[in-house]
């Protein structure tokens, strides 16, 4: 499996981050599949997920410190899953990463792939 | 949260020697720690899980131990496509964290 960040390099301060994963070799219905993030001299953020919890639903989990502002989405027709990230400030300036995360019912686990992550800077 | 601290932040070594990197949780994780390798303009890459599990396609040069509070990396007989950034992450307590890592540059 192959994973690819896009999106705009530059947002805004208070604006809306966007970002895409696209997988390939593999699907976004099986597994779960995350977002991180490492800001600058600091170490990585989880952010959050999302897996195919049956009937074309899916659920999410996002970390507790970024919860009121993020939204993960999945297209499943393209094999891939977004970020929004809302109010942006210069904090959330950071490299992305999308992930397979190998989390199930059980448990959380570990990441294997990443994508090679996307250089994202806020400011005006 | 479950803080990692790694050290030492930078390790500077001559190709063909060992090294060891430690990663500190400021409470027990129990064997819940991987580790990952990061080359400059690539993506992470899984090593170890459960502390002490290769993951697949790694060398056996690569070698985790530990547990509880306390864990530790070993590369023996360092190639020169080992000089990298590794950091460690814990999946025992959410949300999961990562520790800020080490990075293994030619001496």
């Amino acid at each position: 499996e192959q994973l690819q960040e896009s999106g705009p390099r530059l947002v805004k301060p208070s604006e809306t981050l966007s970002l895409v994963c696209s997988v390939s070799g593999g699907t976004v219905n099986s597994y779960y599949w995350s977002w991180l993030r490492q800001p600058p001299g600091k170490g990585l953020e989880w952010i959050g997920y999302f897996y195919n919890s049956g009937n074309s639903r899916y659920s999410t989990n996002y970390n507790s410190s970024l919860k009121s502002r993020v939204t993960i989405s999945v297209d499943p027709s393209k094999n891939e899953f977004s970020l929004r990230l809302t109010s942006v400030t210069a904090a959330d300036t950071a490299v992305y990463y999308c992930a397979r995360d190998l989390s199930f019912g059980g448990g959380e686990r570990w990441f294997d792939p990443w994508g090679q992550g996307t250089q994202v800077t806020v400011s005006s | 949260e479950v803080v990692l601290t790694q050290s030492p932040a930078t390790l500077a070594v001559s190709p063909g020697e060992s090294v060891t990197l430690s990663c500190r949780a400021s409470q027990p994780v129990s064997s819940d720690l991987a580790w990952y390798q990061q080359r400059p303009g690539q993506a992470p890459r899984l090593l170890i899980i459960a502390a002490s599990t290769t993951a697949a396609t790694v060398p056996a040069r690569f070698r985790g131990s530990g547990s509880g509070t306390d864990f530790t990396l070993t590369i023996n007989g360092l190639q020169s496509e080992d000089f990298a950034l590794y950091f460690c992450q814990q999946y025992n307590k959410g949300p999961r964290t990562f520790g800020q890592g080490t990075k293994v540059e030619i001496k």
